[in-house]
């Protein structure tokens, strides 16, 4: 059974800090996505990468992906309130099956 | 591009009765997948449709049960609600495609009393 581990679970820092969340698995991926989920609304895709050791940048967030595709990485640099939320992985597997994470639930202190 | 629909917003229903979501994918995306999250168990998979046939299913109750249309529009149903059914049911559209993005709609928040 292939499973997405994130950690932390939860993450309370203040505004201007620097924070990296991983997520990790012992199966590899044809892809993976990150997620940011704002209370009472569904998922909303930030990312997705799928080659092993690409660096994807959005704005103040970093995403990697692991060189073996197994893990991956957001580090989001210069946190602010509105980064605030629950950060899902999900990974994509051969048979088109996406397996999620439990998720980081991340909160930014003004 | 319209965003994935998800109908309704809100229910509330009581213990035994059942339910009926509805979900419209995004225009030409052919898959949709049903999810169910609480804060204890996070998301978890409960079926996934592409062209009418059921794909993959996850670890839930027959009393889950769905279909497709042959306009990708989706539903979902709940039969003999049970208490911890209350959950925010997710619905998830994507295109046929390698990386298998997800798109979401916002969800039906259930509530069972």
């Amino acid at each position: 059974t292939q499973l997405l581990e994130q950690s932390p679970q939860f993450l309370s820092i203040q505004e201007g800090e620097n924070l990296t969340v991983y997520c990790n698995s012992s199966s590899v991926f044809s892809s993976l996505q990150w997620y940011r989920q704002e209370p009472g609304e569904g998922p909303v895709l930030l990312v997705t990468v799928v080659t092993g050791g690409e660096v994807k940048k959005l704005k103040r967030l970093t995403f990697q992906f692991g060189d073996a595709r197994k893990d991956s990485s957001l580090h989001i640099t210069a946190a602010q309130p509105g980064d605030t939320g629950l950060y899902l992985c999900a990974g994509g597997n051969r048979d088109d099956k996406i397996i999620f994470g439990k998720g980081t639930r991340l909160h930014i202190l003004p | 591009k319209a965003g994935v629909t998800q109908t309704p917003r809100y229910l509330i229903k009581t213990r035994g009765q059942q339910v009926t979501l509805s979900c419209s994918p995004i225009s030409g995306h052919r898959s949709v997948s049903w999810y169910q999250q609480t804060p204890g168990q996070g998301l978890q998979f409960l079926f996934e449709y592409f062209s009418e046939t059921q794909r993959n299913k996850g670890n839930f109750p027959g009393r889950f049960s769905g279909r497709q249309f042959s306009n990708s529009r989706s539903e979902m149903n709940v039969s003999t609600l049970e208490l911890g059914d209350s959950a925010l049911y997710l619905c998830a559209s994507s295109s046929y495609s390698r990386n298998t993005e997800a798109f979401f709609g916002q969800g039906t928040r259930l509530t069972v009393v």
